[in-house]
């Protein structure tokens, strides 16, 4: 079945240490985008791609980065910069051009917890 | 740049009463509409969305929503609500030309009472 993949589901990390979240969609969309979720904050965007090889940083970027070699997989990266990593992660997709309406296809998301 | 308030940070009613989850939008050009729904622990899933037409919209599980665009809203409604429909439910809305970048609210946390 199509749909978009993220790995992992739970993960710890030690303070100072940088993290990798996956994110795997074959339902052939061209953008893709990471938010970031806290209670009571609603989702705020951290990076967005729209193409292979271009991304633009979102309202959050600080402390993350991210790459997008292929068109299936779009890897957040958190860095030892971001001072309050702890959040559920959600990565998203949805084709873009003529027609779009803009609708987001969500993964079950990761949540990633500093010790 | 378009924004979403959602009115309501939290709803509790009982099982089987009727509820309405009130979202409002600004934007000065013309807009789609969505509402997610979010169960503890997992990702955003498609309840609805308005594209144009008929201004009142149906969508899974026996919510709808209407829209109204003289009051810029988009409440999501739902007649009787069961345990099941405990949940995080958020209102979003993007442009439909131009960059079309997806505003999220702030999410309605619904409770559903025995």
């Amino acid at each position: 079945d199509g749909g978009i993949t993220q790995s992992p589901k739970y993960l710890f990390r030690k303070e100072g240490q940088n993290v990798t979240l996956s994110c795997e969609q074959n339902l052939n969309h061209d953008a893709m985008y990471w938010y970031r979720q806290d209670p009571g904050q609603g989702l705020r965007l951290i990076y967005y791609s729209q193409i292979v090889n271009d991304f633009q940083k979102g309202d959050i970027a600080e402390g993350y980065s991210v790459s997008r070699e292929k068109k299936e997989s779009f890897p957040l990266t958190v860095t030892s910069a971001q001072k309050n990593p702890t959040a559920f992660y959600l990565c998203a997709s949805t084709p873009h051009g003529a027609g779009n309406t803009g609708e987001l296809f969500f993964g079950e998301g990761s949540r990633l917890t500093v010790l | 740049a378009q924004s979403v308030t959602q009115l309501d940070s939290q709803v509790p009613v009982f099982e089987e009463a009727p509820v309405e989850l009130r979202c409002n939008y600004s934007s000065s050009v013309s807009v789609y509409l969505f509402w997610y729904v979010q169960y503890p622990n997992q990702g955003l899933q498609l309840l609805l969305k308005y594209l144009s037409g008929s201004t009142l919209v149906k969508g899974i599980n026996g919510f709808e929503a209407e829209f109204n665009k003289s009051q810029t809203s988009f409440h999501l409604r739902k007649p009787s609500v069961h345990i099941s429909d405990t949940a995080e439910y958020f209102c979003a809305v993007t442009l439909t030309q131009g960059a079309q970048k997806l505003v999220f609210g702030q999410g309605t946390r619904l409770t559903i009472n025995p």
